[in-house]
C-alpha cells in the first residue's frame, strides 16, 4: 500500500482550465500539506492542514483552493491555469510537529 | 532571509571520492529538528536523516555520515566512496515546529562513473 498517494501523476492542460490533484495518506497523519517545486527545484510550501483545519496558507494566488474532506484527504483545485502554474506538486504528510515528512511521488503539471 | 541554506548548487565528483554537502540553518528555537532529502532523478523524495537540536552526536549510516555542529549552525552530509545511484538532488530542511518545514535550495551531485 502506497503511504502517500496522489493522482494524476501527469496532467497536461490548456490555460485558462480547471484543474483537480487529489492526494490521500494511509499513515493515520494529523497534518497534511502541499508543496511546489519548480524548475529550479526549490520547494516552497503552499498550504497545511491539521486535522481538516488549514494552518499554513502561504503566499499563493487565490486561484488555488486546498480541500481537506477528512484528515487523510487534501486535494488541490486551480482555477484558470497559468503558463507559470507549470511545476510538480507534492502532497506530503507528518504525525505531528517535528516528525518527518512523507510525500507522495509529485504530480507534474504542464500548463500549455 | 533563507533559513536553510545550501550554498553549493551543483557537484560533480569521480566514482568512489567522497564528497560533503553543506547545510547552514538559522534559528532562534532552542528546540528544532533537521533532516536531508535526497531526490533522484525518478523524482520522489526519500527521507534519508532527522536529528533533533540536542543530539550532537553524528551519525553514521552505510557510506552516509551527518555532522551536526551547533556552533555553526551547520548540518553537513557526507557520502564516502561515492556511487553514480548517489546521483540526486539533496535537500536539507529545518522544522521549528508549527506544522513549517523551511527547505534549502538543494545541491545537484553527479557522480561521473
Amino acid at each position: 500500500d502506497t503511504a502517500v498517494s496522489q493522482t494524476p501523476k501527469y496532467l497536461v492542460t490548456q490555460m485558462g482550465n480547471d484543474k483537480s490533484i487529489k492526494c490521500e495518506q494511509n499513515l493515520g497523519h494529523d497534518t497534511m500539506y502541499w508543496y511546489k517545486q519548480d524548475s529550479k527545484k526549490f520547494l516552497k510550501i503552499m498550504f497545511s492542514y491539521n486535522n481538516k483545519e488549514l494552518i499554513i496558507n502561504e503566499t499563493v494566488p487565490n486561484r488555488f483552493s486546498p480541500k481537506s474532506p477528512d484528515k487523510a484527504h487534501l486535494n488541490l483545485h486551480i482555477n484558470s491555469l497559468e503558463l507559470g502554474d507549470s511545476a510538480v506538486y507534492f502532497c506530503a504528510s507528518s504525525h505531528r510537529i517535528y516528525e518527518k515528512l512523507f510525500f507522495g511521488s509529485g504530480t507534474q503539471l504542464s500548463v500549455l | 532571509a533563507q533559513k536553510v541554506t545550501q550554498a553549493q548548487t551543483e557537484i560533480s565528483v569521480v566514482e568512489k571520492e567522497d564528497v560533503t554537502l553543506d547545510c547552514v540553518y538559522e534559528t532562534r528555537d532552542t528546540t528544532y529538528y533537521l533532516f536531508w532529502y535526497k531526490q533522484p532523478p525518478s523524482g520522489e523524495l526519500v527521507f534519508l536523516i532527522r536529528r533533533n537540536s540536542f543530539d550532537e552526536q553524528n551519525e553514521i549510516s552505510g557510506r552516509y555520515s551527518w555532522n551536526f555542529q551547533k556552533s555553526t549552525s551547520s548540518f553537513n552530509f557526507t557520502i564516502t566512496a561515492s556511487q553514480v545511484v548517489d546521483s540526486a538532488v539533496y535537500f536539507c530542511a529545518l522544522s521549528e515546529g508549527g506544522n513549517q518545514f523551511y527547505f534549502g535550495t538543494g545541491t545537484s551531485l553527479t557522480v561521473i562513473p
